[in-house]
């Protein structure tokens, strides 16, 4: 099976534009969950989709947004962009959510 | 609320030297699962295990194993025998049971390993 994919892997954008990050799960799953990785705050949950609907949200602000496609392929959407949104941002995907998740190789985010 | 704690920063070790990583958590849940994932330079989370709350059987996996201890709310790591290839960061990590949990992972901060030849 092949795993998580994210595109695109790398970014670069500038403060105050907007982004928008791909996520394609395992064939199959239908939880898919997005994550935000910085040397400073670690690694912090930002939300989670399943069958189309957000079933859960971390304290993040609401310029970070997302949505999940019939297929379970998942977007974020970062608007307004900061300096400190510079992060790895990391995709999950899980059967039902409540098992093992499964990481993709991340978008890394430059916010100049 | 849910907390992880990775108290080791870095560690380093020697190739062929033991090394456990330690973690301890903190829920009001009595149902939760505990993870460990394995970071590489190149940045995906690798998953290693997935443990639940009601089995505190310890496991082994080939120069792996578990030790989970509900007494001390501690899930620790152990690398036998210790090679380059497991320099990593390692991450603990906490998701409990409950309908508003969601699939949400708490991570801990993460332990840098560096395995030296």
């Amino acid at each position: 099976k092949a795993g998580v994919t994210q595109t695109p892997r790398y970014l670069i954008k500038t403060r105050g534009q907007q982004v928008t990050l791909s996520c394609s799960p395992i064939s199959g799953h239908r939880s898919v969950s997005w994550y935000q990785q910085t040397p400073g705050q670690g690694l912090q949950f930002l939300f989670e989709y399943f069958s189309e609907t957000q079933r859960n949200k971390g304290n993040f602000p609401g310029r970070f947004s997302g949505r999940q496609f019939s297929n379970s392929r998942s977007e974020m959407n970062v608007s307004t962009l900061e300096l400190g949104d510079s992060a790895l941002y990391l995709c999950a995907s899980s059967f039902l959510g409540k098992d093992t998740q499964y990481f993709g190789p991340g978008t890394r985010l430059t916010v100049l | 609320a849910q907390k992880v704690t990775q108290a080791q920063t870095e560690i380093s070790v020697v190739e062929k030297e033991d090394v456990t990583l330690d973690c301890v958590y903190e829920t009001r849940d009595t149902t939760y699962y505990l993870f460990w994932y394995k970071q590489p330079p190149s940045g995906e989370l690798v998953f290693l295990i997935r443990r639940n709350s009601f089995d505190e059987q310890n496991e082994i996996s080939g120069r792996y194993s578990w030790n989970f201890q509900k007494s001390t709310s501690s899930f620790n790591f152990t690398i036998t025998a210790s090679q380059v290839v497991d320099s990593a960061v390692y991450f603990c990590a906490l998701s409990e049971a409950s309908e508003t949990s969601g699939s949400r992972l708490t991570f801990g901060e993460g332990t840098q390993l560096t395995v030296n030849p």
